[in-house]
């Protein structure tokens, strides 16, 4: 079974522009999560989305939104871009549905790597 | 809203030996899970256990093994005859049950030496 993907790997963007990030979840796989990861802030929980529905966010500001597609992919979207944006950005799935354990686990993606300049 | 602390930045174990890692959270809530990952410096997350906060039992998975104690919620990771490709950063993350969202602590750095 093929892990989950994301596209771009690396991206390099400058102050002011947007940037969208997509994420292909686990086969089977109906719900998405981003998180953001930076040395000073850590791990940080974006929001995720399942059958199309956003069901949780986290707090970051109107810039950072997301959708999920038929397909269960993803794509989140950063409108104009700060220097305080570069992280790697990680996308996991899950199968999301019945809040069990193994519902629950999340298995992540590789990250794409966004610098701001 | 979850805390979950990892109160030891680095930790240094020599090749075959033991080295647990701490962790401790907050919480109001009676239903949820707790996880352990490991990020290597290829970056790529890797789910290590998992741990149901209803289940008494301690989770075991291989080298890795858990020590969860409920009422003093703390939930710490021990990694037995440790090797050099488990090497990496290792962090600890709780979920509330139907949530879908992990709150992670700020993660302790293992080297294995050998």
């Amino acid at each position: 079974k093929a892990g989950v993907t994301q596209t771009p790997r690396y991206l390099i963007k400058t102050r002011g522009q947007q940037v969208t990030l997509s994420c292909s979840p686990i086969s089977g796989h109906r719900s998405v999560s981003w998180y953001q990861q930076t040395p000073g802030q850590g791990l940080q929980f974006l929001f995720e989305y399942f059958s199309e529905t956003q069901r949780n966010k986290g707090n970051f500001p109107g810039r950072f939104s997301g959708r999920q597609f038929s397909n269960s992919r993803s794509e989140m979207n950063v409108s104009t871009l700060e220097l305080g944006d570069s992280a790697l950005y990680l996308c996991a799935s899950s199968r999301g549905e019945l809040g069990t354990l193994r519902d629950s686990e999340q298995f992540f993606g590789p990250g794409t790597r966004l610098t701001v300049l | 809203a979850q805390t979950v602390t990892q109160s030891q930045p680095e930790m240094s174990v020599q090749e075959a030996e033991t080295v647990t890692l701490s962790c401790t959270y907050d919480t109001s809530e009676n239903n949820y899970y707790l996880f352990w990952y490991k990020q290597p410096p290829s970056r790529q997350m890797i789910l290590v256990i998992r741990q149901e906060a209803y289940k008494q039992q301690n989770a075991t998975e291989n080298r890795f093994s858990v020590n969860f104690q409920k009422a003093a919620k703390s939930f710490s990771l021990k990694i037995s005859d440790s090797q050099l490709g488990d090497t990496a950063m290792y962090f600890c993350a709780f979920m509330k049950r139907t949530d879908y969202k992990l709150s992670f602590g700020a993660g302790t750095t293992v080297t294995v030496r050998a």
